[in-house]
């Protein structure tokens, strides 16, 4: 069966702390996996996707297949990363059925 | 930037009435996609669209709620009678076109009801 699971309802650093947000997942065949972000009074919106490879926002995620984990990491949290993080996976190509993991609340304090 | 319309953002009724969400996808986006999520949870795909053929409704609960796109645009989600538990977030999202909107979502601001 299809499952993503976020330990952290809610994570709280501090501003210029790492941050790492958890996310693992169960998937019969080869899965994409994605962040997507909720920024207060904003829409659910894509952060990053594993086959891009990009860091957006400083933002990096590896897709670890041995251990079936899609860790969001930012060495420097800034407060404007404060938000709802949830972790997806789909399978390839279009047309296919996206699985949301129950999302963490980041809180960057000052 | 084009967007995934929804309305009502807001709905209030009491239970045993019938409520109706709309949703129209950015131009040209095949895939459409109902989905609720209930407050400190993460969004559950109640219904998937290819077109104006259903992908999947195997998480829709079929005996309150129903789900149209008739034309293969914009679509329509209903639910009759409304309970105490359907109170959530309804979210429309659509696939983007083009080989690298493919798996991409884009997420409309949400139906937000609640059932008293």
């Amino acid at each position: 069966a299809q499952r993503v699971t976020q330990p952290e309802k809610l994570l709280s650093v501090f501003k210029g702390a790492p941050v790492e947000l958890k996310c693992n997942y169960s998937y019969s065949g080869s899965p994409e996996l994605f962040w997507y972000v909720q920024y207060s009074r904003q829409r659910l919106q894509l952060l990053l996707r594993h086959i891009s490879r990009e860091s957006i926002k400083g933002f990096t995620a590896d897709l670890n297949k041995g251990e079936t984990s899609f860790h969001l990491k930012k060495p420097f949290a800034q407060e404007e990363d404060s938000a709802m993080y949830y972790c997806a996976l789909s399978g390839l190509g279009y047309g296919q059925n996206f699985v949301f993991g129950p999302g963490t609340r980041l809180s960057v304090l000052p | 930037e084009a967007e995934v319309a929804q309305s009502p953002r807001y709905k209030i009724t009491e239970k045993s009435q019938a409520v109706a969400f709309w949703c129209d996808p950015i131009s040209g986006h095949a895939t459409l996609y109902w989905y609720r999520q209930i407050l400190g949870q993460g969004p559950e795909l109640l219904v998937q669209f290819q077109d104006e053929s259903v992908v999947d409704d195997s998480q829709l609960p079929k005996d309150r709620f129903s789900a149209e796109r008739l034309k293969g645009v914009d679509s329509t989600l209903k639910i009759q009678p409304a309970e105490l538990g359907d109170s959530a977030m309804y979210l429309c999202a659509s696939e983007g076109g083009g080989a690298s909107g493919a798996n991409v979502l884009t997420f409309g601001a949400g139906s937000r009801l609640t059932v008293l």
